[in-house]
């Protein structure tokens, strides 16, 4: 079963909320990853939690906090966002960790959760 | 560094027809090729990979992908479209060492026409 359950599916949020984006996955990956991604555009990474601890953190503005509480689930926390962060935020899973890992273990994603700062 | 070139944006063809998805890629370390697919107003799904191997490879749904090294290319290939597969397909490379992120392409998107 190869599946990222990501809550909510669309969320709309002002510019001064604060709110969360939940991604869980049940595979035993240890390896999971933030992406996101504007209308007609390839997947933009953000963030890579390997083991559960921030390997890789791409230059994303503060007001992304990811979290990684355990090994099946990972968090976007959101604060003070900018309409121009308006996007479709995919969670992703991959087995093992970013170290020692086979280069070719598949990437999976999750549906996405669509969201709308206004 | 490595980077991944989908020809064109956009791939319109009548039903039953053949297709063909262009993919190229550089890259200086050994790499492995994927290609997803996006449904409207969905997430990403695996449709096929190339790790190593035969290099022909074929999804559930009648796609086919064939690994040329030499041309670096890894072009998706379907002998009759339904509508169905209407999507935007995203060819992806991943490599090793530092170049173990998932780099995609811009996209094709195909329009299967009735």
């Amino acid at each position: 079963d190869t599946e990222v359950t990501q809550t909510p599916k669309h969320l709309v949020m002002g510019m001064t909320n604060k709110k969360s984006l939940k991604c869980e996955q049940h595979m035993g990956h240890r390896a999971m990853y933030w992406y996101k991604q504007k209308a007609k555009k390839p997947p933009e990474l953000m963030f890579v939690y390997s083991y559960e601890k921030l390997s890789i953190n791409e230059s994303v503005p503060s007001r992304f906090s990811p979290e990684c509480p355990n090994s099946s689930l990972l968090n976007l926390h959101l604060h003070a966002l900018q309409p121009e962060d308006s996007a479709l935020y995919l969670c992703a899973s991959s087995q093992g960790g970013l170290q020692g890992a086979q280069p070719g273990n598949t990437i999976y994603f999750g549906e996405g959760s669509w969201l709308t700062v206004v | 560094a490595q980077s991944v070139t989908q020809l064109d944006s956009q791939v319109p063809v009548f039903e039953e027809a053949p297709v063909e998805l262009r993919c190229n890629y550089s890259s200086s370390v050994s790499v492995y090729l994927f290609w997803y697919v996006q449904y409207p107003n969905q997430g990403l799904q695996l449709l096929l990979k190339y790790l190593s191997g035969s290099t022909l490879v074929k999804s559930i749904n009648g796609f086919e992908a064939e690994f040329n090294k030499s041309q670096t290319s890894f072009h998706l290939r379907k002998p009759s479209v339904h509508i169905s597969d209407t999507a935007e397909y995203f060819c992806a490379v991943k490599g090793s060492g530092s170049a173990r992120q998932l780099t995609f392409g811009s996209g094709t998107q195909l329009t299967v026409l009735p």
